[in-house]
């Protein structure tokens, strides 16, 4: 069964600071996403990361994917109040002969003047 | 962009009755759409995979009975939750991707139906 764990679950930071959220999972997969929700909102993809190496960036987030150690981070630059929402991870991975995309728990980001 | 309708956007309902959520992909077909649910301050927990013309697929412990999905056309994809009750209160969102589409593409996520069973 595909496992995702993200780390931290909760993050205040100021704004101007960096940080970095981690992503793990289970078993292997070669689709990973990152999505924001903000409060009552559905989601938001941000990131598809395809192949081990990749990495993304838009703006002050930057995603990277390591397929060998099943790790993706969601790195955080000079972090903004606009920011603040809720991010998920999702590992794509076929089981049962279908595709199922699995969540990790979400980190609630909140960026403090 | 790839748009996918949900309605309706919310819901209140009195406990024992149904209610019907729609799922349409506005300019894409999808052969399969999904059928998430999320509890207030928890992730989303795929409820079942919803295949055009077939049976859907339910996660355990989803029950078919009560979490009824049909999947009639390439472009829409229903759930009803039956003999509601306020348990079954949460977010219920549907994502879909485009017919032919593999990871490479992402899911396209409907903009959720808040249910609340009073």
């Amino acid at each position: 069964e595909l496992k995702v764990e993200q780390n931290p679950l909760f993050l205040s930071m100021q704004e101007g600071k960096n940080y970095t959220i981690y992503c793990n999972y289970s078993t292997t997969s070669d689709r990973l996403y990152w999505y924001r929700q903000d409060p009552g909102k559905s989601l938001e993809s941000l990131f598809v990361l395809l192949s081990n190496g990749a990495v993304k960036q838009e703006g002050r987030l930057m995603a990277s994917l390591d397929t060998k150690a099943r790790l993706s981070t969601l790195h955080i630059t000079a972090a903004v109040h606009d920011l603040s929402a809720t991010y998920f991870c999702a590992v794509e991975a076929t089981q049962g002969g279908s595709e199922k995309l699995v969540f990790g728990k979400g980190t609630k980001l909140t960026v403090n003047p | 962009g790839a748009v996918v309708s949900q309605h309706p956007s919310w819901v209140i309902c009195k406990s024992g009755t149904s209610v019907k959520i729609e799922c349409r992909s506005l300019d894409f077909q999808a052969t399969t759409m999904f059928w998430y649910r999320q509890f207030p301050k928890q992730s989303l927990m795929l409820m079942a995979t919803s295949n055009e013309g077939s049976k859907a697929t339910y996660e355990q412990g989803v029950e078919k009975d009560k979490f009824l999905i049909n999947h009639a056309s390439l472009t829409l994809s229903t759930l009803t939750v039956t003999s509601a009750h306020p348990e079954d209160s949460s977010f219920y969102i549907c994502s879909a991707r485009a017919r032919g589409g593999t990871g490479n593409s992402p899911l396209h996520f409907g903009n959720g139906t808040r249910l609340t069973v009073t």
